[in-house]
């Protein structure tokens, strides 16, 4: 069975600092990735993908993921924080070699970063 | 740019009442998707879409029943509403099975 895990449920970064938003995937076959953020009350907004290539993930406001096969990670990463990036983030993924087109995802961790 | 459009954004309904929620998806996207967010919850799949077929199906209850037009836009048919039944409910689209999915606002059920 698919599943996602974001270990963290709330990451505290100080703006202008890097921040990281874990996640860990398992599926039987190869995984599609996805990261979405969601602001209260609205709905979630797609960031990066993976798919396939190259393992580094460059997305929309500037954050990344690296897609690392071996610990089965697709962590999302961004050099320097801004105040405006506080928001809850999902992780979610799909099986392609399973059938159905549906996204599982994480619990989701709240970022919060102090000005 | 065009998005998912979604409604209504909010609904207030009684026990055992009915609902509809409608979904527009983006142009060109023949792939819909539904899902339910409870509070605090991360959103689960409830059903999906292709070129008007049902392509996947999650955790949807029974008496939930979902279609989609020849116009591509989807709607999603709730009866006996539970107090459980409170949620949001996402509607995403995309263009075929393998891109990723563009969420509309969400429609805010809230059964009394």
């Amino acid at each position: 069975a698919q599943s996602v895990a974001q270990p963290e449920d709330q990451v505290n970064v100080a703006e202008g600092n890097p921040l990281t938003v874990k996640c860990t995937y398992s599926v039987s076959g190869n995984p599609y990735l996805f990261w979405y953020v969601q602001y209260p009350n609205r709905g979630l907004q797609f960031l990066l993908k993976y798919i396939t290539g190259d393992n580094l993930v460059k997305g929309s406001y500037g954050f990344e993921a690296e897609f690392n096969k071996s610990q089965t990670s697709f962590h999302l990463k961004k050099p320097s924080a801004l105040v405006s990036d506080s928001a809850l983030y999902f992780c979610a993924v799909r099986d392609i070699e399973q059938a159905g087109t549906a996204l599982i995802f994480g619990k989701g961790t709240t970022l919060s970063v102090s000005s | 740019a065009a998005g998912v459009i979604q409604s209504p954004r909010h609904l207030i309904k009684e026990k055992r009442e009915t609902a509809t929620l409608k979904c527009y998806p983006i142009p060109r996207h023949d792939t819909v998707y539904w899902y339910q967010q409870g509070p605090g919850q991360d959103p689960q799949f409830l059903i999906s879409f292709y070129e008007k077929m049902q392509s996947d199906k999650g955790s949807i209850p029974d008496r939930f029943s979902a279609q989609q037009f020849s116009d591509y836009h989807s709607e999603l048919n709730m009866s006996s509403l539970e107090l459980g039944d409170s949620a949001l409910y996402f509607c995403a689209s995309s263009p075929g099975t393998d891109n990723e999915q563009f969420f509309g606002p969400g429609t805010r059920l809230t059964v009394l």
